[in-house]
């Protein structure tokens, strides 16, 4: 159980085009929907907090305008990086939390998408 | 407030040794201390996790000591594998979590 899968696992594209990246939970429900970004070799980066039916929370630092996020279900939120350039090729993680999920509450990790921008 | 220092960077175990890899935090309200293991192009998966009214825990071959006064928390890998090489990342927080830096282990042979 406690299956998060994103789709595309991997995207490239041109510079100034938009790409949507999805964040599905599986089998649990997820009141909120974390987004990270992770650069090679470094830690997590949380870009925004996401719960559904509501604005996300962005952390400092992060363009709302460029990265936006929509928690449209309890089971799906996606990520948009809008007018994408060469700066915002990076690995881009989501992870779902559900008060009642996993063993504790515990936030899963998707498997990651890869997004080059050319 | 907010950082979680993780200590080794780096760090190469011989098989069949044990790996320890340590963690600080700041903030004493964090309530949720989980340890996660990455292999190259993969996300992260949740290894072991503890709340702060236990001071260990074991499942299989990890265990999570949690020092609360020193706010210190720390993993250790009994009986490495090379299948265990990967970077390993400790976090805290509530639901929101804060990463440690990570370290990459490497188990050799």
């Amino acid at each position: 159980g406690a299956v998060v899968s994103q789709h595309p696992s991997w995207v490239i594209c041109k510079s100034g085009t938009s790409v949507k990246i999805e964040c599905r939970s599986l089998d649990f429900q997820a009141t909120t929907m974390f987004w990270y970004r992770q650069f090679p070799k470094k830690s997590l980066m949380l870009m925004a907090t996401s719960n559904e039916g509501s604005k996300a929370t962005y952390e400092q630092g992060v363009e709302k305008d460029k990265f936006l996020i929509n928690h449209a279900s309890l089971t799906l939120s996606t990520l948009t990086v809008t007018s994408a350039h060469p700066e915002d090729s990076s690995f881009y993680i989501c992870s779902a939390y559900s008060g009642t999920s996993g063993r504790n509450g515990e936030q899963f990790f998707g498997p990651g998408t890869r997004l080059t921008v050319l | 407030q907010q950082q979680v220092k993780q200590s080794p960077q780096s760090l190469i175990v011989q098989k069949g040794g044990i790996s320890i890899i340590n963690c600080a935090y700041e903030n004493t309200a964090f309530d949720y201390f989980p340890w996660y293991q990455q292999f190259p192009g993969k996300g992260p998966a949740l290894l072991i996790a503890i709340r702060p009214d236990v001071s260990e825990k074991k499942e299989g071959r990890f265990t999570i000591s949690f020092n609360k006064s020193a706010k210190q928390f720390s993993l250790h890998i009994m009986d490495s594998q090379p299948g265990d090489s990967a970077t390993y990342f400790c976090a805290a927080g509530f639901q929101k979590l804060v990463f440690g830096t990570g370290t990459r282990l490497l188990v050799s042979p």
